[in-house]
C-alpha cells in the first residue's frame, strides 16, 4: 500500500525568505512523486513531479523539491516566497511496483501562508 | 490548448435528489480521474476512467457512478444525496491510464451544497 504524509497543517514565512513543504511518502517499490497547488475556488495545478534521476527537481513558479530516498521524503522548497505564493499544497505519491491502474495517492494538504 | 473543463460549477441540491456532474478532458487525454474534496477528508480518489471503461475504483457507496464517452468526456452521477455529499468534485485528466509517472491535470471542479 502506498500513503503520503505532510505533518503540517500550515506553514508561516514571511515575505523574500525561504520556504520549506515538507512531505513523507510510503511505498513497496520506488516512487514517482508529484506536488501540486490550489488557490482558493479553483482546481489543482501540477507544480513539479519526481520520477527518476536527479534528486533536485526544478518546477513551475520558481518551485523545487529535492527528493531522499532514505528519508523517503519529498520536501517542496522556494529560495524567497512571495505573497502570491500563499495557497494550500498537495503532494502525491504513485507506486512503481503498483502495476496497471494504480491510484494517486494524496496527502492532506499543506496551507502556506505568506505573510508581508 | 483548453484545459480541463467541468459544469457546472456551482449547483445546491436537496437530500434525496440526484446529481450529474460533467467534464470534459484536455484535448487528447483519455483518461478521466474524479475526486472528492471536503475539509474533513481532504483529496479522495472516486474512480478512474480510460476508453470507456471504469479502470479503478475508491472506497465509495454505489450511490457514486460515472461513465465515459467514446470523445473521453465523462459524467459523474450522486444518486440519493445526502448532506454529507456536499464537497468540491474534480475531475483531472492525463494522456494514458496505467502509466505511473503519468501527470494528472485538474479541472477547476464543480461545487456541491446538498440541503
Amino acid at each position: 500500500a502506498q500513503s503520503v504524509a505532510q505533518p503540517e497543517d500550515q506553514v508561516n514565512v514571511a515575505e523574500g525568505n525561504p520556504l520549506t513543504v515538507k512531505c513523507t511518502y510510503s511505498v513497496s517499490g520506488n516512487p514517482y512523486l508529484f506536488w501540486y497547488v490550489q488557490y482558493p475556488n479553483r482546481g489543482l495545478q501540477f507544480l513539479l513531479k519526481y520520477i527518476t534521476g536527479d534528486n533536485l527537481v526544478k518546477g513551475s513558479y520558481g518551485f523545487e523539491a529535492e527528493f531522499n530516498k532514505s528519508q523517503t521524503s519529498f520536501h517542496l522548497k522556494k529560495p524567497s516566497a512571495l505573497v502570491s505564493d500563499s495557497a494550500l499544497y498537495f503532494c502525491a505519491v504513485r507506486d512503481t511496483l503498483s502495476g496497471g491502474y494504480q491510484k494517486v495517492t494524496f496527502g492532506t494538504g499543506t496551507k502556506l501562508q505568506v505573510i508581508p | 490548448k483548453a484545459g480541463v473543463t467541468q459544469t457546472p460549477r456551482y449547483l445546491i441540491k436537496t437530500r434525496g435528489q440526484q446529481v450529474t456532474l460533467s467534464c470534459s478532458p484536455i484535448s487528447g487525454h483519455r483518461s478521466v480521474s474524479w475526486y472528492q474534496q471536503t475539509p474533513g477528508q481532504g483529496l479522495q480518489f472516486l474512480f478512474e476512467y480510460f476508453s470507456e471503461t471504469q479502470r479503478n475504483k475508491g472506497n465509495f457507496p454505489g450511490r457514486f457512478s460515472g461513465r465515459q464517452f467514446s470523445n473521453s468526456r465523462s459524467e459523474m452521477n450522486v444518486s440519493t444525496l445526502e448532506l454529507g455529499d456536499s464537497a468540491l468534485y474534480l475531475c483531472a485528466s492525463s494522456l494514458v491510464a496505467g502509466v505511473q509517472q503519468e501527470t494528472q491535470y485538474f479541472g477547476p471542479g464543480t461545487r456541491l451544497l446538498v440541503l
